[in-house]
């Protein structure tokens, strides 16, 4: 199947600074990738879809000043977590759609990304 | 809203045992329903899916029937390996938005 990729996949930063983590699409074009928040023992919560060439849509509660996420390329999307707090530790998630799988709902999930903010 | 409701885990097995993960929903319009799984270190993958009602997915010995009169997508696999160790992620979407929502994730864990 198609590969998406995240790096870094752990990160230790320091409250106060900013981290970048990117979400890559190996062997396929997204349209569209979607950025998820994992806490422990709880579901995938959605952040915000980005949209290559757009501004990302956020859900209803990221602050969007805070998580910075940039879809520059069909096969590269960001997210910078700005002056991370530790309540911003978590497991990021990115997952992209392939051009030509518009409303099958399949997804390609990248490996997640931990941070931990000391 | 739409949401997805997951039995909890973790669920303890031994080889060859049957399983059962149950999964029930709540939605507007017809949406479709996946199955994804998670094994340790990696990202998620689509275990199986189905579009619409009484459609029934299938993968790697595991089922799930789309039952809209019980609003459920339970998982089903008549005999575990090791191997099936993982993460399992219930979730329901599609559409233009292709917005997924997820269940809480059931950890599954096989002994020999």
């Amino acid at each position: 199947g198609a590969v998406v990729s995240q790096h870094p996949s752990r990160v230790i930063c320091k409250s106060g600074t900013s981290v970048k983590i990117e979400c890559r699409s190996l062997d396929f074009q997204a349209t569209t990738m979607f950025w998820y928040r994992q806490f422990p023992k709880q579901s995938l919560m959605l952040m915000a879809t980005s949209n290559e060439g757009s501004k990302a849509t956020y859900e209803q509660g990221v602050e969007k000043d805070k998580f910075l996420i940039n879809h520059a390329s069909l096969t590269l999307s960001t997210l910078t977590v700005t002056s991370a707090h530790p309540e911003d530790s978590s497991f990021y998630i990115c997952s992209a759609r392939g051009m030509g799988l518009a409303g099958t709902g399949e997804l390609f999930f990248g490996e997640g990304s931990r941070l931990t903010v000391l | 809203g739409n949401s997805v409701t997951q039995m909890e885990g973790p669920v303890t097995l031994s080889e060859e045992a049957f399983l059962t993960i149950n999964c029930t929903y709540t939605a507007t319009g017809y949406p479709s329903l996946f199955w994804y799984v998670q094994y340790p270190g990696e990202g998620l993958q689509l275990l199986l899916k189905a579009t619409k009602a009484d459609d029934k997915g299938s993968n790697k010995g595991f089922e799930a029937t789309y039952r809209k009169e019980t609003t459920s997508f339970h998982l089903e696999k008549g005999s575990v390996q090791v191997s099936d160790s993982a993460v399992y992620f219930c979730a329901l979407g599609g559409g233009a938005t292709n917005k997924l929502i997820f269940g809480t994730g059931t950890l599954l864990a096989v002994q020999p």
